[in-house]
């Protein structure tokens, strides 16, 4: 069964400062992957996602991501970050066999300090 | 462009009674979800649907209902609500792209 770990619970960085917030799944098949992050009160926004292709990706509001097959990695990455990108982000895993189910991540708390 | 709707977007029901919740998307898209959201856990799927009359359980079903009579609609049911049950909860829908899309959340507190 697929997992998705996400090893930091939270990550404090200044403004103006890069950031990496770092996601693992663990999978036997091929898989999508995905980051979205929840702002306060609000739901799910779409950051970005790999499906096939160029393994780097880029998303909205400056982020992009790697997808590393051999580390099983979907880190997320901005080198410079905004007050305005502190929030929740979920990495998340689809198997391409199982069609839209998604397994979370226990979620990233980006906190961005001025 | 309304989207994908949730109602209500805060619940506070007893222990024992039954609570529905209301999911509406104006997409037409195929597939829709139901997710709990709790502290240090992420997402959790509830239930979800590939298309009207068809829905099949996920990682957390236990204690909830779902129906699917029309594409735009996916109520979740809790049929008797316990506390272990309070959570926000999370309707998503998607179509083959496999990029979903939320709605704002329901914040169900179960007294």
């Amino acid at each position: 069964a697929q997992s998705v770990t996400q090893l930091d619970s939270q990550v404090p960085v200044f403004e103006e400062a890069p950031v990496e917030l770092r996601c693992n799944y663990s999978s036997s098949v091929s898989v999508y992957l995905f980051w979205y992050v929840q702002y306060p009160n609000q739901g799910l926004q779409l950051l970005l996602k790999y499906l096939s292709g160029s393994t780097l990706v880029k998303g909205i509001n400056g982020f992009e991501a790697e997808f590393n097959k051999s580390q099983t990695s979907f880190h997320l990455r901005k080198p410079s970050v905004h007050i305005s990108d502190t929030a929740e982000y979920f990495c998340a895993v689809s198997e391409r066999e199982y069609g839209n189910k998604l397994v979370f991540g226990a979620g990233t708390i980006l906190r961005v300090k001025s | 462009d309304a989207g994908i709707t949730q109602s209500p977007r805060y619940k506070i029901t007893e222990t024992g009674r039954q609570v529905t919740l209301m999911c509406h998307q104006t997409w037409s898209h195929s597939y829709m979800f139901w997710y709990r959201q709790d502290l240090g856990h992420g997402l959790r799927l509830i239930y979800y649907s590939a298309a009207a009359d068809i829905t099949d359980k996920g990682e957390v079903p236990d204690g909830y209902v779902v129906s699917r009579s029309k594409t735009e609609n996916f109520p979740l049911t809790l049929e008797s609500a316990t506390r272990s049950q309070t959570s926000v909860y999370f309707c998503a829908s998607s179509v083959a792209e496999y990029e979903q899309y939320f709605g704002p959340g329901t914040r169900l507190t179960v007294t």
